[in-house]
């Protein structure tokens, strides 16, 4: 099915752990990015890629980094997890970074805690 | 900096009777808009959007939505609600420059009550 897949949906990490959460499309999008999502906050930006080998910070980006190695996967690290991380993220892609016609395409979140 | 707001943390609507759910937004420039449902433990799904042309936009599940640039509002509307369309609404703006970067508003949960 072609889409957004992310994984895991849900976790439970002790302060200081480090985890990757993955995000993979089959759409042959070239933007994606991370967003989480607090309740009276809506959803911030973490940080986001244009292409292969392109990635910038959003409005969030403190404590995670990320890397685009292909067109597919966007994966999103978690350097140090503290409480204030827990939260859930959604990564969403969209086709072409430079004409908004499409909108985004989310998947499914991971619901991450921190304890 | 582009920003959007949405001024209600939540709407209440009887089945059966009209639904607004309300956004305003500041961009410069002409903005790019999208309205997004999230269903309980689910992501967002894309409803509708405005690039340019007619003010009045159709979308999914029959929502719709009015760009009123005199008020910078893009309200959400659906003529006759149901119990279903109860989720949480998001709207965005996009973010200028080259990128895709979107803007979301706080949410506004609708709940309908049969």
């Amino acid at each position: 099915n072609a889409g957004v897949t992310q994984t895991p949906k849900f976790q439970v990490l002790k302060t200081g752990q480090s985890m990757t959460l993955q995000c993979a499309q089959d759409m042959n999008h070239e933007y994606m990015s991370w967003y989480r999502q607090d309740p009276g906050m809506g959803l911030r930006l973490i940080h986001y890629s244009v292409g292969a080998g392109i990635t910038d910070q959003g409005e969030v980006p403190n404590g995670y980094n990320v890397s685009r190695s292909t067109t597919e996967d966007f994966p999103l690290r978690l350097l140090s997890a503290a409480p204030s991380q827990t939260s859930v993220y959604f990564c969403a892609s969209s086709y072409g970074y430079r004409v908004m016609s499409y909108g985004y395409t989310f998947g499914s979140g991971t619901r991450l805690t921190v304890v | 900096a582009q920003s959007v707001a949405q001024p209600e943390d939540q709407v209440n609507v009887a089945e059966g009777n009209p639904l607004t759910v309300k956004c305003t937004y500041s961009v410069s420039g002409n903005p790019y808009l999208f309205w997004y449902v999230q269903y309980p433990n689910r992501g967002l799904q894309f409803l509708l959007k405005y690039i340019t042309g007619d003010n009045l936009v159709k979308g999914s599940y029959g929502f719709e939505a009015e760009f009123n640039k005199s008020q910078t509002s893009f309200h959400l509307k659906k003529p006759s609600a149901l119990v279903s369309d109860s989720a949480l609404y998001f709207c965005a703006v996009r973010q200028g420059g080259a990128t895709n970067k979107l803007i979301f508003g706080t949410g506004t949960l609708l709940a309908v009550q049969p």
